[in-house]
C-alpha cells in the first residue's frame, strides 16, 4: 500500500538552514504537502506542491520534488526558534472509486533548534 | 479568512458521559473532516463529509457519531468512550471533496477518565 516515510528528528543551529526529507511510494500522487504542528496546537498547512512541479519557493521555504526517486524535501532558510515544531509530509492520492482523495501522512519530523 | 474553529479546547469526560465536539468554518468549503491524533503521531482520519453527506467512515466505533447540520458546522457526538479514546481531535475542511489545502482547527484535547 501507499507509504510516506520521514526521519523522526532533525537538530540544527539557529540561523542555519534546515532540510527535512520525505519519501513516498505512490507514483500516482497528485499533491504533496508540508504541515507544521507546534506543541499543543493543530496542524498548519505550510506549503504544497503539485506532482508535475519540481520546485516551489515561498519566502524562507523551498520545496523540492524528485519524482523519479519519489523524494520530497522542505528547506527552511535561516532557521529560527519559532520554527521548532513537528513537520509532517503528506501526499494525496485517490483511494476510493468515487474519486475522494485521502491524505497519507508521514510520521513527522521533530525539528530541534540549538542556540 | 482561513480559520477553522473548534470548541471546547479541552474536555474531560467519564466513560458514561455524553458530550459533543463542535467545529465551524466560514470559508465556503464543502468537505469537512474529523481526525484523531495521539501524541507524537500523525493524524488518523475518522470521518469525511462531502456536501453535508457522510462520504467516508474509517471503521470508527459507534461510540463516535458525526453530524453535519449545515455546510459550515460539523459535530462529533461522544458516548460511552474508553480511556484509549483520549487524544487530540482535529477538524479540517477543504474545497469540495479534494484533499488539497486542508485547513485544520486547533483541536480539542479529550481526556476520558
Amino acid at each position: 500500500g501507499e507509504d510516506v516515510e520521514q526521519s523522526l528528528f532533525l537538530s540544527v543551529r539557529e540561523g542555519d538552514s534546515s532540510v527535512i526529507n520525505c519519501t513516498y511510494t505512490d507514483s500516482s500522487s497528485t499533491y504533496l504537502y508540508w504541515y507544521k504542528q507546534e506543541p499543543g496546537a493543530g496542524l498548519q498547512l505550510l506549503t504544497y506542491i503539485f506532482s508535475n512541479m519540481d520546485m516551489k519557493q515561498d519566502q524562507r521555504l523551498t520545496v523540492l520534488l524528485n519524482k523519479k526517486d519519489k523524494h520530497l524535501s522542505l528547506r527552511i532558510a535561516d532557521t529560527q526558534t519559532g520554527d521548532s515544531a513537528i513537520y509532517f509530509c503528506a501526499e494525496s492520492t485517490s483511494l476510493y472509486m468515487d474519486s475522494n482523495y485521502q491524505l497519507i501522512w508521514g510520521a513527522g519530523t521533530k525539528l530541534i533548534i540549538k542556540p | 479568512d482561513t480559520e477553522v474553529t473548534q470548541t471546547p479546547k479541552h474536555l474531560v469526560m467519564g466513560m458514561t458521559n455524553k458530550k459533543s465536539l463542535k467545529c465551524e468554518q466560514h470559508m465556503g468549503h464543502r468537505a469537512m473532516y474529523w481526525y484523531k491524533q495521539k501524541a507524537k503521531k500523525p493524524p488518523e482520519l475518522m470521518f469525511v463529509y462531502s456536501y453535508e453527506k457522510l462520504s467516508i467512515n474509517e471503521s470508527v466505533p459507534s461510540r463516535f457519531s458525526p453530524e453535519c447540520p449545515n455546510s459550515s458546522l460539523l459535530n462529533l457526538h461522544l458516548h460511552a468512550l474508553q480511556p484509549e479514546d483520549s487524544a487530540l481531535y482535529l477538524c479540517a475542511s477543504s474545497q469540495k471533496s479534494v484533499n488539497y489545502e486542508q485547513y485544520f482547527g486547533p483541536g480539542t484535547r479529550l481526556t476520558v477518565t
